[in-house]
């Protein structure tokens, strides 16, 4: 079955400690992304990955890192996580950037104390 | 002004009901637009692209309009299933750049 997996599905932690939401693709996607979305925003972008080693911010950066060593893996790191990284966390795949439907994981409800 | 606005809601309609959702786009540049469904608290899926021409899927039907830089989404015989939040969405300036998702339109239907 096509789909995008992300895990944890919900997570509770503190200021500060280092976490790591991993996501997963089983299409050969070349482009994913990593979103979030809090009440009144909507989506919004926090990192694109155009292929395997190409990584580039989106609209709301700041805190977080991703890396992306294989085609399938897209990881979203935060370091020091604070309590405005509080969110639903969403990873999506797609085959292009901007033409194509995007595939989106089941999200990561994130809450930092 | 955003660059994708939608109605937030809610649009209470009743099953059966004929139910219209708008959305505006603030550049004229964007070549790709679509409207995605999210369930609460569940991923946001696909619902239709929507085409120039406009396009048809069973109940549903999406028009764009170019040059006054809206899309439209018409769903027809409201069913209890159809309650969700629909999301207008556009790509930026091109086919290439990146998607931007309207905040959403919350539909409840009601029996």
């Amino acid at each position: 079955e096509a789909q995008v997996t992300q895990n944890p599905r919900y997570l509770i932690t503190v200021t500060g400690k280092k976490l790591t939401v991993t996501c997963s693709q089983n299409m050969n996607h070349e482009y994913m992304s990593w979103y979030r979305q809090d009440p009144g925003l909507g989506l919004r972008q926090i990192y694109y990955s155009m292929n395997v080693e190409v990584t580039d911010k989106g609209d709301v950066p700041e805190g977080y890192k991703v890396s992306r060593k294989e085609k399938r893996n897209f990881p979203l790191i935060l370091e020091s996580p604070s309590p405005n990284q509080t969110s639903l966390y969403f990873c999506a795949s797609s085959w292009a950037r901007g033409s194509n439907e995007q595939f989106f994981g089941p999200g990561t409800r994130l809450t930092v104390l | 002004r955003k660059e994708v606005e939608q109605d937030p809601g809610p649009f209470n309609v009743p099953e059966g009901a004929t139910v219209a959702f708008n959305c505006t786009y603030s550049n004229s540049a964007s070549q790709s637009f679509f409207w995605y469904r999210q369930d609460c608290r569940k991923e946001p899926k696909l619902l239709m692209s929507v085409y120039s021409s406009g396009n048809e899927d069973g109940r549903f039907t999406a028009q764009l309009n170019r040059a006054s830089q809206y899309i439209s989404l018409l769903i027809r015989d409201s069913k209890l299933s159809d309650s969700a939040t629909y999301l207008c969405v556009v790509n930026g300036r091109s086919n290439t750049d990146k998607l931007i998702f309207g905040t959403g339109t919350r539909l409840q239907v009601f029996p």
